[in-house]
């Protein structure tokens, strides 16, 4: 069976730090990859997707980045936090290149910048 | 631009009694339609989906129904259990090259059953 790992499950950070959290799939080959953050009181907001390694999709402009150096390792990354980078980090996966497929959730990341 | 809406930030209902999400959309291209289930600190857990082909999805207590004329898909929980409290994620997603890889969000529907 499939499972995805996401570590570590809670980070308080200081305002100009670097951040790196990272994500693992095991028990599939070639997954799409996702990164979400969900802000206080707001839903779901993807930040990146990779169809596959090395390619990575930003879909909102912003502080962050994401690499995928392996077929089932994703990793959110950045060099200088901001406040507003707070909020609760989502890493999932889907199966590639269906026509219908649900995703499935990491346990998620809780990241306080102060 | 919020492309899939819950306009009800939370619900609360009685144990047994029937429980009904709602969420809209704008985008004419989604036709496929998936619920999720969060609790607190954890991450959201699929739930169940419909395609745009059909207009009604059952399985066990959960059923969704989708109007596509009214851009317009429920969620419905009966009878409702306490463990059914959970914040619930309405999303979407349109085909594409690569199928559908993405999927839009809602901003969620905080469901409490009450005891």
């Amino acid at each position: 069976s499939q499972t995805i790992h996401q570590w570590p499950a809670t980070l308080v950070q200081p305002v100009g730090s670097p951040l790196s959290l990272e994500c693992t799939v095991e028990g599939t080959s070639n997954p799409n990859l996702y990164w979400y953050r969900q802000a206080a009181g707001r839903g779901l907001q993807l930040l990146f997707y990779s169809v596959g390694i090395g390619q990575i999709s930003s879909e909102v402009p912003q502080n962050l980045s994401a690499s995928r150096p392996q077929d089932r390792q994703f990793i959110l990354s950045s060099k200088k936090l901001l406040l507003s980078d707070s909020g609760f980090y989502l890493c999932a996966w889907s199966l590639g290149f269906y026509s219908y497929n649900e995703q499935f959730f990491g346990p998620g990341t809780r990241l306080t910048v102060l | 631009d919020q492309q899939v809406k819950q306009n009800s930030p939370s619900l609360s209902v009685q144990e047994g009694r029937i429980s009904i999400l709602n969420c809209d959309y704008t985008n004419s291209m989604f036709d496929y339609f998936l619920w999720y289930k969060k609790y607190p600190a954890e991450g959201p857990t699929f739930l169940i989906s419909i395609s745009s082909i059909k207009d009604k999805n059952e399985d066990g207590r959960f059923t969704v129904f989708l109007n596509k004329s009214a851009k317009h898909l429920s969620l419905h929980i009966v009878p409702s259990q306490p463990g059914d409290s959970a914040v619930y994620f309405c999303a979407a997603s349109a085909n594409s090259n690569f199928g559908n890889e993405k999927l839009t969000f809602g901003t969620g529907t905080r469901l409490t059953i009450i005891p």
